[in-house]
């Protein structure tokens, strides 16, 4: 399966809704898709997990929705510490694979 | 809290071998998945290997398998990557990644850098 991510940047002011897409190439499992943040110089971090879910520590501001092919994360009020690459990824179990999308850059104008 | 710190990373010609080990702490270590993720300098991750709860079921990447073997020591609390017969295109940072339920990475590590050159 391959994740393509759109955009590859986006460019949003402080306070902004972000919205990043995934799109799968074939039909995904909701309960194995999750998104990913990685800050400048950082390793990634767990943001959402079975399409929905925040993992511990995440804000509100950060959801996840989607089903099948076309997965979304929004952010609903942007922050400068939101800068990032954020990347998704989906889970096939036979054999058990891990597939990442290319990353969608984040910029706060 | 869960820490994990990798280790053993560095310089290394090409076809020659690495081995790479992840300490982990604060968390009951076999009771999580493990893997190996890494990124190229520059470029977006890559899944590498995973080893399951007890060692007893091992998957590779189509880029590294045949090559790279994955092993974890649960009395130790320790992953091990061992890299063998390693290209240029497998210089990256390679982080460890624990899993709680299989599916998706919970925690990573810092990272540790393999860059494979003459």
């Amino acid at each position: 399966i391959v994740l393509t991510q759109s955009p590859g940047t986006l460019s949003l002011s402080p306070g902004e809704r972000a919205t990043l897409s995934c799109r799968a190439s074939q039909g995904v499992s909701s309960n194995y898709f999750a998104w990913y943040q990685q800050k400048p110089g950082q390793a990634p971090r767990l943001l959402i997990y079975d399409t929905s879910s925040r993992a511990t520590g995440i804000p509100d501001r950060f959801s996840g929705s989607g089903s099948g092919t076309d997965f979304t994360l929004t952010i609903s009020r942007l922050e400068p510490e939101d800068i990032a690459v954020y990347y998704c990824q989906q889970y096939g179990d036979s054999p058990p694979r891990y597939t990442f999308g290319q990353g969608t850059k984040l910029e706060i104008k | 809290q869960v820490h994990l710190v990798e280790s053993g990373g560095g310089v290394v010609q090409p076809g020659r071998s690495l081995r790479l080990s992840c300490a982990a702490s604060g968390f009951t270590f076999s009771s999580y998945v493990m893997d190996w993720v890494r990124q190229a300098p520059g470029k977006g991750l890559e899944w590498v290997a995973v080893i399951w709860y007890d060692g007893s079921n091992k998957y590779y990447g189509d880029s590294v398998r045949g090559r790279f073997t994955i092993s974890r020591d649960n009395s130790k609390n320790t992953l091990y990557l061992q890299m063998n017969s390693l290209r240029a295109e497998d210089t990256a940072v390679y982080y460890c990644a624990a899993s709680e339920g299989g599916a998706t990475f919970d925690y990573f590590g810092q990272g540790t850098m393999v860059s494979v050159s003459s």
